[in-house]
């Protein structure tokens, strides 16, 4: 089947530290995959996007690259800031199905 | 430019109350999705709307049916509320189409938060 794993939190941060966060998945054919991020009491937000092998999706400073041989999606930024303190969801999605799949979320504390 | 609207953003009901949540997109969207968030369980996909006039369930769509009113507009019914029910309600959207433009992220409202006593 499909499904997303991530890395289970919560993740504390210093401000200015080096952050990741885990995901790899299970799926048939060639997904996409996402980062979302919330914010308190707020919908998920698209963070970024990555379509094919070997793509990498940044924006607001977080990467992350497609990685197929390690079935893998993992979240990365040089310097967090207080300001990135939310949860983040891995997810994906098929061509087929119209349906999207997403991990059970990390929340991350950034501390100054 | 509004994006996913919800309502309403609260709601609490008693056990076996109903209710309708509504949702609308501007964004002229072929797809659109209800998901349930719980504590420690992520998103859960209760149903979708891969099109105009097409519903289809998803992970956990017992106790719920839906409506795609038209393009725009996708509700939520609860026919008799329980108290496992109560949750946080997202509504989606995206401009996903069968194998078109499956790579197309969700757009999500803001959330309704239902308690059921």
């Amino acid at each position: 089947g499909n499904s997303v794993t991530q890395m289970e939190g919560p993740v504390t941060l210093s401000e200015e530290a080096f952050l990741t966060i885990n995901c790899t998945y299970t799926a048939t054919g060639y997904p996409s995959l996402f980062w979302y991020v919330q914010y308190p009491g707020e919908g998920l937000q698209l963070l970024l996007k990555a379509t094919k092998a070997d793509d990498k999706g940044s924006n607001k400073g977080f990467e992350a690259t497609y990685r197929k041989e390690t079935t893998s999606f993992h979240l990365e930024k040089g310097s967090v800031q207080v300001s990135d303190s939310a949860v983040y969801f891995c997810a994906l999605s098929r061509p087929t199905g119209n349906q999207f799949y997403f991990g059970t979320g990390t929340s991350l504390t950034v501390i100054p | 430019n509004a994006g996913v609207t919800q309502t309403p953003k609260f709601q609490v009901l008693k056990t076996g109350q109903s209710m309708t949540l509504q949702c609308a997109q501007d964004m002229n969207h072929n797809s659109m999705y209800w998901y349930r968030q719980d504590p420690g369980m992520g998103l859960r996909l209760i149903y979708y709307s891969a099109s105009e006039g097409t519903t289809d369930k998803g992970e956990v769509p017992n106790g719920y049916n839906v409506s795609r009113l038209n393009k725009r507009e996708f509700s939520l019914r609860l026919e008799s509320a329980a108290p496992s029910q109560t949750s946080v309600y997202f509504c989606a959207s995206s401009d996903s189409l069968g194998t078109i433009l499956y790579n197309s992220p969700l757009h999500f409202g803001n959330g309704t938060r239902l308690t059921v006593t």
